[in-house]
């Protein structure tokens, strides 16, 4: 089946220590997105790409970048986590002319030590 | 500052009676609303959606609606089934936002057998 995936579900990394989060999806969608949820509070988007065109949001830490090497791919990178980045982290994508209808990945759950 | 809000975090209701999920809106350029499931250690799931040139849209056993003078949408599900047991995030966005979706905390509802 034609999904959007997560690895891993559980992510745990030290004050500081640099962590990757990663994405992959077999739809073929044009646009791949990044949320954070944090407890009882709503998905928040970080950033999505459009293609190959960035769009960060305007809140977003500099602490957070993205890098999409291709179609199926799209990684999260956090350069210096804090406590405040544990959260669960939510990759979706759509396609073009659909863009209401996102599919998510099952998130991956980010644990800061 | 929220701009979609959801102020029930829980909702219970028995099964085979209808569930009614309340969600208000600030931001008077939305011009397309949505409702998205979430089960346990998946990703949210896109259910039904509504633009703001209607006041209903019908999907089966799930009704959303719009009342735009008050900043307000319901999705109504008739009847409740034990599979609809889940939290229901609301969804705004708005074409002139480059359709970013902005996301409410969400409602857990709870099917009672």
């Amino acid at each position: 089946d034609a999904m959007v995936i997560q690895n891993p579900r559980y992510q745990v990394t030290q004050f500081g220590k640099p962590v990757t989060l990663s994405c992959s999806q077999t739809l073929n969608h044009n646009v791949m997105y990044w949320y954070q949820q944090k407890s009882s509070q709503a998905p928040k988007l970080l950033f999505h790409y459009y293609d190959k065109d960035f769009n960060n949001e305007a809140d977003t830490p500099d602490n957070f970048q993205s890098r999409r090497p291709n179609t199926s791919f799209c990684f999260l990178d956090i350069r210096s986590p804090g406590l405040g980045d544990a959260a669960m982290y939510l990759c979706a994508t759509s396609r073009a002319g659909e863009w209401e209808k996102l599919f998510f990945g099952s998130g991956t759950q980010l644990s800061v030590l | 500052d929220q701009q979609v809000k959801q102020n029930s975090p829980s909702l219970s209701v028995q099964e085979g009676r209808i569930s009614i999920l309340n969600c208000d809106y600030t931001n008077s350029m939305f011009d397309y609303f949505l409702w998205y499931k979430k089960y346990p250690a998946e990703g949210p799931t896109f259910l039904i959606s509504i633009s703001s040139i209607k006041d209903k849209n019908e999907d089966g056993r799930f009704t959303v609606f719009l009342n735009k003078s008050a900043k307000h949408l319901s999705l109504h599900i008739v009847p409740s089934q034990p599979g609809d047991s889940a939290v229901y995030f609301c969804a705004a966005s708005s074409k002139n936002r480059d359709d970013k979706i902005i996301f409410g905390k969400g409602t857990r509802l709870h099917i009672l057998p």
